[in-house]
């Protein structure tokens, strides 16, 4: 079975350019996670949507950060305009979450590296 | 106030050693998840081993064990067996399901170096 699966590894721009991170989740998974994980620090939550609909966005810096989940599958996350302290690891995953109240696991992506300048 | 606490920056162990990574949480849902996640240098988070609030057993997966002590609030991750490619970040993470929203809280990480 397939894994998360990000694009771009790495990326580095200048401050105040735009930048946009793909994420394709393990197939059949319902929810979907971005994660920003600053240098030292475990990851945050930047957003959870639930097929295609926002479950939590409320860590989005939504003046700059934006992010969809067209159709339930894949996923972008964008930064526009970016700055200094945006620079960290993206990070994407998925969980099945299929109903149930049991608590599911999330799978990770490998994450894009962003250094901004 | 922090829902995952780890104390330990960093940890050594022999390597054939067992090794035990902290970590405490503070939640006030009585349903929930605990996790832990191996980060290596590559950057990915991989997945390691689960423990529900309802389980009434520790849970294993191999060389890895929690040692989850309810009332402590304490989910302790067991490393047995210590081998050279253990090396990497683990982070403790919490799930909690009664917000319906299931984003999980990590905890600031323990460096672990396994040494030969």
């Amino acid at each position: 079975e397939a894994g998360v699966a990000q694009s771009p590894r790495y990326k580095i721009i200048e401050k105040r350019q735009s930048v946009a991170f793909w994420c394709n989740p393990i197939s059949g998974h319902a929810t979907l996670y971005w994660y920003q994980q600053i240098l030292g620090q475990g990851p945050k939550l930047l957003i959870q949507f639930q097929n295609n609909g926002v479950v939590d966005d409320s860590q989005l810096p939504k003046d700059r950060f934006s992010a969809e989940r067209l159709k339930g599958v894949d996923s972008t996350l964008k930064i526009q305009p970016a700055k200094l302290e945006d620079s960290a690891v993206y990070l994407c995953a998925s969980s099945l979450d299929r109903g149930g109240a049991r608590v599911q696991t999330q799978y990770f992506g490998p994450g894009t590296r962003l250094l901004v300048l | 106030a922090q829902k995952i606490t780890q104390t330990q920056p960093g940890m050594f162990v022999q390597e054939k050693e067992a090794v035990t990574l902290d970590c405490t949480y503070d939640t006030s849902d009585p349903s929930y998840g605990l996790f832990w996640y191996k980060q290596p240098s590559s950057g990915e988070m991989i997945f390691l081993i689960y423990q529900g609030s309802y389980d009434q057993q520790n849970a294993t997966e191999g060389r890895y064990s929690l040692n989850f002590q309810k009332a402590r609030k304490s989910a302790n991750l067991v490393i047995s067996a210590s081998q050279l490619g253990d090396s990497a970040m683990y982070f403790c993470a919490m799930r909690e399901s009664g917000t319906g929203a299931n984003n999980l809280f990590f905890g600031t990480g323990t460096r672990l170096t396994v040494i030969p």
